[in-house]
């Protein structure tokens, strides 16, 4: 298994731009979730989604942030207008509950000038 | 939100050394996890623990999960540099699906 894909790896944006993010869970896996990594704040949940059904989104910092699934492989994070302070690592993951096992995608560090 | 604590923030020590980190929360999780991210890469889970009072072992790391559930400590024995990275612990008080909640870390070097 290719274990979860993120892409882009790294991007680069200026302000006020639109930002999507883009997620390939682990085949079969029914829950998926968005991270945001900060050195101030650490590894903090945006958005969980099981079966493809947005569960809690109370992460979400504002409007600004929408998140998708639109079927089991494919999720979507989307920042409209991107502002400096979204610069961050933003992790995707995966899991099969009840397994208790989280796997990672390698992230996609976001740089909004 | 369950709030977890993790102590020391910053780790750098000697190859050889011994060390201990520790996670602690005011809540009970039905569910702790260790992970360790590595520069570049997501983090990787390393173990879970589920029952109060118990111990893992993973080769030269220890891992505790306090009776009371609420906190955990990981200690590594003869500590190497490939064992330099960021020591996360997580909880979940869900009981079932399984959501987990981050600390943010112990950041560890461990040098040659």
């Amino acid at each position: 298994d290719a274990g979860v894909i993120q892409s882009p790896r790294h991007e680069v944006t200026e302000m006020g731009q639109e930002v999507t993010l883009r997620c390939k869970p682990i085949s079969g896996h029914n829950s998926l979730f968005w991270y945001r990594q900060t050195m101030m704040r650490g590894l903090e949940l945006l958005i969980y989604f099981n079966n493809n059904v947005p569960i809690d989104d109370s992460g979400m910092p504002e409007d600004r942030f929408s998140a998708k699934m639109p079927n089991a492989s494919f999720s979507t994070l989307k920042i409209q207008p991107s502002e400096p302070r979204d610069s961050a690592v933003y992790f995707c993951a995966s899991s099969l509950p009840p397994s208790g096992v989280v796997f990672f995608g390698p992230g996609t560090r976001l740089t909004v000038l | 939100t369950q709030l977890l604590e993790q102590s020391p923030q910053f780790l750098s020590i000697q190859e050889g050394e011994n060390l201990t980190v520790y996670c602690n929360s005011s809540s009970v999780f039905s569910s702790l996890q260790w992970y360790r991210q590595e520069p570049g890469e997501g983090p990787v889970l390393l173990v879970t623990v589920v029952t109060g009072g118990e111990v893992k072992k993973l080769k030269r790391l220890t891992f505790q999960f306090g009776d009371a559930r609420k906190d955990s400590s990981l200690h590594i024995t003869a500590a190497q540099p490939g064992d330099t990275g960021l020591y996360l612990c997580a909880g979940d008080s869900t009981g079932g699906s399984y959501i987990p909640t981050f600390g943010r870390g112990t950041s560890l070097i461990v040098h040659p």
